[in-house]
């Protein structure tokens, strides 16, 4: 997965838990997203960071919070997890500077949570 | 309005098929174009990405932008049941605001031995 590996796997937990998934990369790239993917709903940008402290609300940041302390670690957390937030979380990075110009995302293998 | 439409399908081909998959955009500042292929239970991967208008072609894959009509394709050729995904496009601007990209929502196909 391009030095990206997110923790846990897989989790389930019961309602009005906290929850935090973890994302770390390897390869020292400045910008992080956390994607949540729903049937029906596709990928939605939940936050993404820019820098070490530096984060920005998605659009669908509602129920959650980030946190990046240190450039290869970027936090998601639920403070209080409801049933909505069963969903895959996809941690991404950003790499830039590619032949065309582009800047493409690469995904790590995502994250499973159900809430009870 | 959604900025990235996308047709969810699913779409079910048999093997050795030609596969249209398409995408309509309404901004026309998006000059960075790119198509995801996202197996089950897997996240999704970069196959191909082109900008602004043209084709690109790599393989059995070939993508194509027509940025008048906004309306980008990918095209599989001799289509495999190993292609068988989720394939997402994506888009973004140039400059200083291209680290955001807007995702269609995947058009899920199968392709049958």
């Amino acid at each position: 997965d391009a030095g990206i590996t997110q923790s846990p796997r897989h989790k389930v937990t019961e309602t009005g838990t906290p929850v935090t998934l973890r994302c770390h990369q390897t390869e020292n790239h400045r910008y992080m997203y956390w994607y949540r993917q729903d049937p029906g709903h596709g990928l939605r940008l939940i936050h993404y960071s820019y820098g070490v402290k530096d984060t920005d609300k998605g659009e669908v940041s509602d129920g959650y919070s980030v946190s990046r302390s240190k450039t290869e670690d970027f936090l998601l957390t639920l403070e209080s997890a409801t049933s909505s937030q069963t969903s895959v979380y996809f941690c991404a990075i950003l790499k830039t500077g590619t032949n065309s110009g582009a800047n493409v995302l690469t995904f790590g293998a995502g994250s499973r949570l159900t809430v009870l | 309005q959604k900025e990235v439409e996308q047709d969810p399908g699913p779409l079910s081909v048999p093997e050795g098929a030609i596969v249209s998959l398409n995408c309509t955009y309404s901004n026309s500042a998006f000059q960075y174009f790119m198509w995801y292929r996202q197996y089950s239970r897997k996240g999704p991967e970069l196959l191909m990405y082109t900008y602004s208008s043209g084709n690109k072609e790599d393989g059995r894959f070939t993508a194509q932008v027509d940025k008048s009509s906004k309306y980008i394709s990918l095209f599989i050729r001799d289509s495999q049941p190993s292609d068988s995904a989720t394939y997402l496009c994506a888009m973004s601007v140039s400059g200083g605001s291209n680290y955001k990209l807007t995702f269609g929502k995947g058009t899920l196909l199968t392709v049958n031995p």
